[in-house]
């Protein structure tokens, strides 16, 4: 069975701080991908990031980075320098082979406070 | 912009009716997805369509039904509506049927039953 959890509900920090957001998955297959969503006040659910199972690199794209560990089944997702922009609700999803669709977390509501 | 369109954006109506609700997927994608994302459930896999043909079932009530039509846009129908059913409704497409490629969502419709 997969599942992903997101345990932190809503998080909230200062303009500026560094905030980290937790994915946990559980899955049987050896190889999946991973994804995170990020879905800002007007609704729309917008890519972020795809990771495949076999690539352990860390990833980092401007402020945000992505730190996928096999072996605790966890790929956190890190904002560094929050700005009030990065407010949104943010998914983790898993995608086994094979799979028709994505297995989304209950999401983490981050606040950036100005 | 996803390049997928879902209309309409926003949907008021009674417990007991019916509705429709409809996805263009992007240009080029055969596969289509139904999501609800409510309060309490986080976002749901509803059903897939793949090219006309339904592909996979998640959490999807009898009362809900969807379909895929010759040019590839997808409906949803929701009957017998009950206040439960207020929720986000999201679309989404990709290319492949599975796998793991991303998916890419709608700004999905807000329904509302009153």
């Amino acid at each position: 069975a997969q599942k992903v959890t997101q345990a932190q509900t809503e998080i909230s920090v200062v303009e500026k701080e560094d905030v980290t957001l937790d994915c946990v998955y559980e899955t049987r297959d050896t190889t999946y991908y991973l994804f995170w969503y990020k879905q800002p006040p007007s609704g729309e659910l917008v890519f972020l990031i795809r990771r495949n199972s076999f690539d352990e690199q860390n990833e980092i794209s401007g402020r945000y980075s992505w730190n996928f560990q096999k072996s605790t089944s966890s790929f956190n997702f890190t904002i560094t320098a929050s700005q009030v922009v990065d407010s949104a609700v943010y998914f983790c999803a898993l995608s086994p082979p094979g799979a028709n669709n994505l297995f989304f977390g209950t999401g983490t509501r981050l606040t950036i406070i100005p | 912009d996803s390049g997928v369109t879902q209309t309409p954006k926003h949907l008021i109506t009674a417990t007991g009716q019916r509705v429709t609700l409809r996805c263009s997927p992007r240009s080029g994608d055969l596969s289509v997805y139904w999501y609800q994302q409510s309060l309490d459930q986080g976002l749901q896999f509803l059903i897939q369509y793949y090219n006309g043909e339904e592909r996979a079932k998640g959490n999807i009530l009898e009362r809900f039904s969807a379909q895929q039509f010759p040019d590839l846009h997808s409906e949803l129908n929701l009957s017998s509506l009950e206040l439960g059913d207020s929720a986000l409704y999201f679309c989404a497409s990709r290319r492949e049927v599975t796998g793991n490629e991303k998916l890419f969502f709608g700004s999905g419709t807000q329904l509302s039953v009153l």
